[in-house]
């Protein structure tokens, strides 16, 4: 079946360094790939997604390209700030309704 | 109105009572959600909501009913709930035009946290 992979947390980082999240999955066709955050107390919020091979999925800063050759979708941000600090989740949807999420990853960002 | 709103915000009851969840959304959505999330978990899907009609239910216990009334609205009814079913219960919509697509953005609600005692 589906899976997805992210790496373990938790992520410390000072203000203004560089953030990856490491996201791998496993599908058995072509899936959209999507990253959310969810701030404490709060749902989900898409914070990018790509459809197909290649394509680029950015957002406030976040960036994460769809990598089919290495089934990974990374998140990365060059200057993280205090105020990013949630809990992310990388997520695959292949089969129409169907989500799978990985596991969270939560990021502190310390000024 | 990119919003789905969700009440109640907190909710708190016995193994005995009978309680609703409720999830509304203006967006012209076709495709309703219900989620739920334990503690420093991901969300697992509960039923899926495609057009009003149910299409897909993950081996839901039947503890847990849901009804799409209409278009805009998507209801849990929970009757003789188990400790073990505390947790953050998401609604979420998608556009969902052509049926349900993998492609579609979900929108979250800010959730209902429950606690079963």
């Amino acid at each position: 079946g589906n899976s997805v992979t992210q790496m373990e947390g938790p992520v410390t980082l000072s203000e203004e360094a560089f953030l990856t999240i490491n996201c791998t999955y496993t599908a058995t066709g072509y899936p959209s790939l999507f990253w959310y955050v969810q701030y404490p107390g709060e749902g989900l919020q898409l914070l990018l997604k790509a459809t197909k091979a290649d394509d680029k999925g950015s957002n406030k800063g976040f960036e994460a390209t769809y990598r089919k050759e290495t089934t990974s979708f990374h998140l990365e941000k060059g200057s993280v700030q205090v105020s990013d600090s949630a809990v992310y989740f990388c997520a695959l949807s292949e089969i129409a309704g169907k989500s799978t999420f990985g596991d969270g990853t939560t990021l502190t960002v310390k000024p | 109105d990119t919003e789905v709103t969700q009440t109640p915000k907190h909710l708190v009851m016995g193994m005995t009572n009978k309680k609703s969840l409720k999830c509304e959304q203006h967006m012209g959505h076709r495709a309703m959600y219900w989620y739920k999330q334990k503690a420093k978990k991901p969300p697992e899907l509960m039923f899926v909501y495609s057009y009003e009609k149910l299409s897909i239910n993950e081996s839901v216990p039947s503890r847990f009913s849901p009804e799409c009334p209409n278009s805009s609205l998507l209801n849990l009814h929970l009757h003789a709930l188990q400790p073990e079913d505390s947790a953050l219960y998401l609604c979420a919509s998608s556009l969902g035009l052509a049926g349900v697509v993998s492609a579609d953005t979900q929108y979250f609600g800010p959730g209902t946290r429950l606690t079963v005692l």
